[in-house]
């Protein structure tokens, strides 16, 4: 069965703090892995996308790498700041579909 | 910049009555897909659309549910006879596809809609 697992769940930082997100998933037969924002009661929004023959794909104070043959990957932001406030969702494309975590709740405060 | 849209925001149903959702997904984007979040759960796959067809649909998503591409800018989510465990944020996404660039892969989420079954 094809499954993501998100960790830690939740995470507090200080504003400023570099944090990884963790994603890992059971199915190493992958066509992308995208990583999403989530607002509360609100659509996700893109922040990167990882093709299945990459390694990391930066956006900004965004870096997420892939460990296809371990099934990993993790989403690095640095400099956190309170607007990074929000849920992050790792998303498995295996074909047709995405395959989600169940996501990280982080809340940096100022 | 393009983004997906979703109508109603929010819809209230008794159980047994046919809802309809609608999208409209990014203009010149091929796939589009059906995804819903129960209240506190994981985002999960409904179906996906390609080519004026299903491409793969889970298991949730049976005889209760279709979608349909009813012009060149709507997709549509019927759901038949509705049940309380319906309820939940149905969103629509959309994906440029193989005819673009390094973009092409990236699903694109629309805001929601939140269905509330009485």
């Amino acid at each position: 069965k094809q499954e993501v697992t998100q960790i830690p769940a939740a995470l507090s930082v200080p504003e400023g703090e570099n944090l990884v997100l963790n994603c890992s998933f059971t199915d190493s037969a992958i066509y992308n892995l995208q990583w999403f924002r989530q607002d509360p009661g609100k659509g996700l929004t893109s922040l990167l996308l990882i093709q299945s023959s990459q390694r990391e794909q930066t956006s900004g104070r965004l870096n997420a790498s892939l460990d296809k043959s371990s099934g990993r990957s993790t989403l690095y932001i640095a400099a956190s700041q309170p607007g990074d406030s929000a849920t992050y969702l790792c998303a498995v494309e295996y074909g047709n579909k995405l395959v989600f975590g169940a996501g990280t709740i982080l809340r940096v405060k100022s | 910049e393009p983004e997906v849209t979703q109508t109603p925001s929010h819809q209230v149903t008794q159980m047994g009555q046919e809802v309809i959702l609608r999208c409209v997904p990014i203009s010149n984007h091929l796939y589009f897909y059906w995804y819903r979040q129960i209240l506190g759960q994981k985002v999960e796959f409904l179906v996906s659309f390609y080519n004026n067809e299903i491409s793969e649909k889970s298991e949730i998503f049976d005889d209760q549910f279709s979608v349909e591409r009813p012009d060149g800018s709507n997709f549509t989510l019927k759901i038949r006879s509705t049940k309380l465990e319906d309820s939940a944020m149905y969103f629509c996404a959309s994906r440029l596809g193989l005819a673009g660039g390094p973009d092409r892969n990236t699903q694109y989420f629309g805001p929601g809609t939140r269905l509330t079954v009485l």
